[in-house]
């Protein structure tokens, strides 16, 4: 059972360029969810989307789009890379939330990119 | 200031010993999760506490609603539970989840 698979696992670009960050769960999760990692700081939220067809912005959505492409799917594009985009970049996953039932999510096992 | 603060930032123990890494938040939640990552990265969700206490095997997981704080014990630290411990909150009513900085953990044989 593979649960949520990213894409690729490294990556080195350079400022200007583009790229996109593939995601993909096989639990038939409703929501799905972006992060950065960067070192001293915790995870921070760029994207997600609580269910096939939405989309909302995180703590740190500037320079970042996503494509909730169908239930499984959930991708992350970087249209003109900067240096501060360096990160190590998580894709998770989890049943809806819904009022006080909280679910766990589910994580992929990152993306280390480099942008220089 | 953080919403959730997580301390201490890094703890070194020898194996055997009882560690507590704590827990502190500033909102009113909804529920607390504790996570671990792997040194190669990987994470995965431990616990999900709203109120009381959770053991899984030697992690036991402990909330205090009314003073806004967990904490995380394992008993008979083991290297292999080296890793970093992350707390999350999700605040009353948010669909996200916000995480404190994480507690490196360091268990030597």
């Amino acid at each position: 059972n593979a649960g949520v698979t990213q894409t690729p696992k490294f990556q080195v670009l350079k400022t200007g360029q583009s790229m996109t960050l593939q995601c993909a769960q096989d639990m038939n999760h409703n929501s799905m969810y972006w992060y950065r990692q960067d070192p001293g700081m915790g995870l921070r939220l760029i994207y997600y989307s609580a269910s096939e067809g939405t989309t909302d912005k995180g703590e740190v959505p500037n320079g970042y789009n996503v494509s909730r492409l169908n239930k499984r799917e959930f991708s992350l594009r970087l249209e003109s890379a900067a240096p501060s985009q360096t990160s190590v970049y998580f894709c998770a996953s989890s049943e809806a939330f819904q009022g006080n039932r909280d679910q766990p999510q589910h994580f992929g096992d990152g993306t280390r990119l480099s942008i220089l | 200031k953080n919403e959730v603060e997580q301390s201490p930032q890094n703890l070194t123990a020898q194996e055997g010993e009882f560690i507590t890494i704590n827990c502190s938040y500033s909102v009113g939640i909804s529920a607390l999760h504790w996570l671990q990552q792997h040194p190669g990265g990987g994470i995965v969700s431990l616990f999900m506490l709203s109120s009381g206490k959770k053991k899984h095997g030697r992690l036991i997981a402990t909330i205090n609603i009314q003073e806004k704080h967990s904490s995380l014990h394992i008993t008979a630290s083991h290297p292999r539970d080296s890793a970093v411990y992350i707390c999350a909150v999700r605040r009353q009513g948010a669909q996200k989840l916000v995480f404190g900085q994480g507690t490196r953990l360091t268990i030597n044989p």
